[in-house]
């Protein structure tokens, strides 16, 4: 199993411009979570996806934060507009219930928005 | 509110010395903790976890204890390495039902380990 697929690695963008990260969980995985990690915040649950329906997304800081999940091997988040302070590491993670929602992540997006 | 606090932030030690690093949480009903370890650069890993119907668990150099009354969790870590250097983070998993339940973060500790 190649893991939690995240893309791109790096994205750098200019402010006001709008950023779609992309995410592939781990096949046969029911949850999939997006984190926001920065110096300040560490990291932040966003939302998170059961079966391909949002559950939670009262971590998403703004209306310019959407997140869909299509399908079940398929995510994205979208900022637009993109702003300076949107600059962090997202990750993107994926989990079965009946392991206790035990997380595998995968390697992040930094996204750097000048 | 969920809470998850973690502590130190920041923790330096000699090569072969203990590490303990400490986090609290604040929702009773979480059964579920946790740590994942985030080397400079890449993800976070998951490296222990431990459930509340256990008070201790180990696994090599790495223990976890659980005090559910007193709502704290620790990590400790003996013959402590220079490839030990990393962020640690503990996690608790809040339970609200079903598929809403969640899991939340601590701040994360800077672990330096010097040879």
């Amino acid at each position: 199993d190649a893991g939690v697929i995240q893309s791109p690695r790096h994205e750098v963008t200019e402010m006001g411009q709008e950023v779609t990260l992309r995410c592939k969980p781990i096949s046969g995985h029911d949850y999939l979570f997006w984190y926001r990690q920065t110096m300040m915040r560490g990291l932040e649950l966003l939302i998170y996806f059961n079966n391909n329906v949002p559950i939670d997304d009262s971590g998403m800081p703004e209306d310019r934060f959407s997140a869909k999940m299509p399908n079940a091997s398929f995510s994205t988040l979208k900022i637009q507009p993109s702003e300076p302070r949107d600059s962090a590491v997202y990750f993107c993670a994926s989990s079965q219930q009946n392991r206790g929602l035990l997380a595998f992540f995968g390697q992040g997006t930094r996204l750097t928005v000048v | 509110g969920e809470n998850v606090e973690q502590h130190p932030s920041t923790l330096s030690v000699q090569e072969g010395d203990s590490a303990v690093i400490k986090c609290t949480y604040s929702d009773s009903a979480s059964n579920y903790f946790p740590w994942y370890k985030q080397e400079l650069g890449k993800r976070p890993q998951l490296i222990i976890d431990i459930r509340s119907n256990v008070g201790e668990k180990k696994d090599q150099r790495i223990a976890v204890t659980l005090n559910k009354t007193a709502k704290h969790f620790s990590l400790h870590i003996t013959e402590t390495q220079p490839e030990d250097s990393a962020v640690y983070f503990c996690a608790a998993l809040f339970l609200y039902g079903g598929a809403t339940n969640k899991l939340i973060f601590g701040t994360g500790t800077l672990l330096a380990v010097q040879p």
